[in-house]
């Protein structure tokens, strides 16, 4: 499968706990980007990459978050000291920019419950 | 700031029918692109459909297509002859740089 991959799946932790998420995205993508979604809600835009640069952060971002993507391939989001309001299911997404029609292909999700 | 605005969060269609989901947007924008995914129960984002803002023709797949009127910034999804399959959450995005969703419309089709 060539498609976006996310690693865990899922994650239960304890509030106060670090968390670490894992995407792969397709091979010959050079954008990643990071959305949150809550249950019956849209995706919320997070932070973006194009290679190993982050280019954009949201304001949802807060300094408990961070994301890298130091090769330029796969990417980590990291949120410290979790809270219960950080429950949701955390979704990837990769591109190629530029393109005629720059798309954006969507991972599984990594669904997160913060106890 | 752009936003995206789905106006029904349910809609049913019986099954072989055609229905519409509904999308405005709001930009300042000239040059944008507009999508609509779908997201089964428990599953992945999946696209359906893309529309370039700079093209006046309306996008179509197979059983899909839009309406995309620029002026009044609006972007509804048909679907003709609706399958059991496409039960599920629609969002409507725009784009460019992050992706802005609106809050979905969740689709029942009945047998």
């Amino acid at each position: 499968d060539t498609g976006v991959s996310q690693d865990p799946r899922h994650k239960i932790t304890k509030r106060g706990q670090n968390v670490t998420f894992r995407c792969d995205p397709i091979s010959e993508h050079n954008r990643l980007y990071w959305y949150r979604q809550t249950l019956g809600q849209g995706p919320e835009f997070l932070t973006y990459f194009q290679n190993e640069a982050q280019l954009e952060k949201s304001r949802l971002l807060s300094d408990r978050f961070s994301a890298e993507r130091p090769k330029g391939s796969f990417s980590t989001l990291e949120i410290q000291r979790t809270e219960q309001g950080d429950s949701a299911m955390y979704l990837c997404a990769s591109s190629r920019f530029p393109a005629p029609q720059e798309t954006q292909y969507f991972g599984p999700g990594t669904r997160l419950l913060v106890l | 700031a752009q936003t995206v605005t789905q106006s029904q969060p349910e809609m049913s269609v019986q099954e072989a029918e055609t229905v519409t989901l509904s999308c405005t947007y709001d930009t300042s924008e000239s040059d944008y692109y507009l999508f609509w995914y779908k997201q089964p129960p428990s599953r992945q984002m999946i696209l359906v459909i893309r529309q370039e803002a700079y093209k006046q023709q309306n996008a179509t797949e197979n059983r899909f297509s839009v309406n995309f009127q620029k002026a009044a910034k609006s972007f509804s999804l048909k679907i003709s002859d609706s399958q059991l399959g496409d039960a599920a959450m629609y969002f409507c995005a725009y784009h460019p740089g992050d992706m802005r969703f609106g809050a979905g419309t969740r689709l029942t089709v009945k047998p």
